[in-house]
């Protein structure tokens, strides 16, 4: 079936640096896009969104970039911090018969070094 | 600001036992999404409620039920427990007249079925 998948399951960066985590969609029908943040032990928690009529979104230290041609999805987390070390999932919804499911990617582990 | 309220946080069960979990969504959000992640894995939809009726269904097993009631809440009925339910219940809410794609999580209920 359709899946939202990642390319990389680990990450590990040092502190101050930049870091960029890939997702790959195969369903050509998403339309709505989300990152999710989820620590160990925790619910994930909404990061940023961006809908398939856009191509770049910028929040507060994160940008959200989708290429539709490739079915790419990225987060971009400027000055990452150790408090940023959790994992990241992709995640989308293609509103029509799966009214506001949601289908995640695999996620990928940060791990942020002093 | 409020979040999804989820109880409760653990839960221990013997197989064929049943359980229920409660989900209180965020106030004025009338749409319930439940989900289930078992170890290292992402999150897979299993039922979605709106204004009291089944919106959406996934994976979930015959043996487990759902509902939202008047107050917008929800609960998910588990019953025959199988060692291979034992995982972490996540409860969304969303508002279906304002971003309504836009999914907020509880913080998990950890089931574990011995």
């Amino acid at each position: 079936g359709e899946s939202v998948g990642l390319h990389l399951p680990t990450l590990s960066v040092q502190e101050g640096d930049n870091s960029i985590i890939n997702c790959a969609y195969s369903n050509s029908a998403s339309d709505y896009f989300i990152w999710y943040k989820q620590e160990s032990g925790k619910g994930p928690q909404f990061i940023i969104d961006i809908r398939s009529n856009m191509d770049k979104r910028q929040g507060q230290r994160v940008t959200v970039l989708l290429n539709k041609t490739v079915k790419h999805l990225s987060l971009q987390i400027a000055a990452t911090q150790p408090g940023d070390s959790a994992v990241y999932f992709c995640a989308e919804t293609s509103g029509g018969t799966s009214y506001g499911k949601l289908t995640f990617g695999q996620g990928t582990i940060l791990t942020v070094h002093p | 600001a409020a979040g999804v309220i989820q109880s409760p946080r653990h839960l221990i069960k013997e197989k064929r036992e049943t359980a229920t979990l409660k989900c209180y969504p965020i106030p004025r959000h009338d749409t319930v999404y439940w989900y289930q992640q078992g170890p290292g894995q992402d999150p897979q939809f299993l039922i979605s409620f709106y204004e009291k009726m089944q919106s959406d269904k996934g994976s979930i097993p015959d043996r487990f039920s759902a509902q939202q009631f008047s107050d917008y809440h929800s609960e998910l009925n588990m019953s025959s427990l199988e060692l291979g339910d034992s995982a972490l219940y996540f409860c969304a809410s969303s508002a279906s007249e304002r971003d309504w794609e836009t999914q907020y999580f509880g913080p998990g209920t950890r089931l574990l079925v011995l």
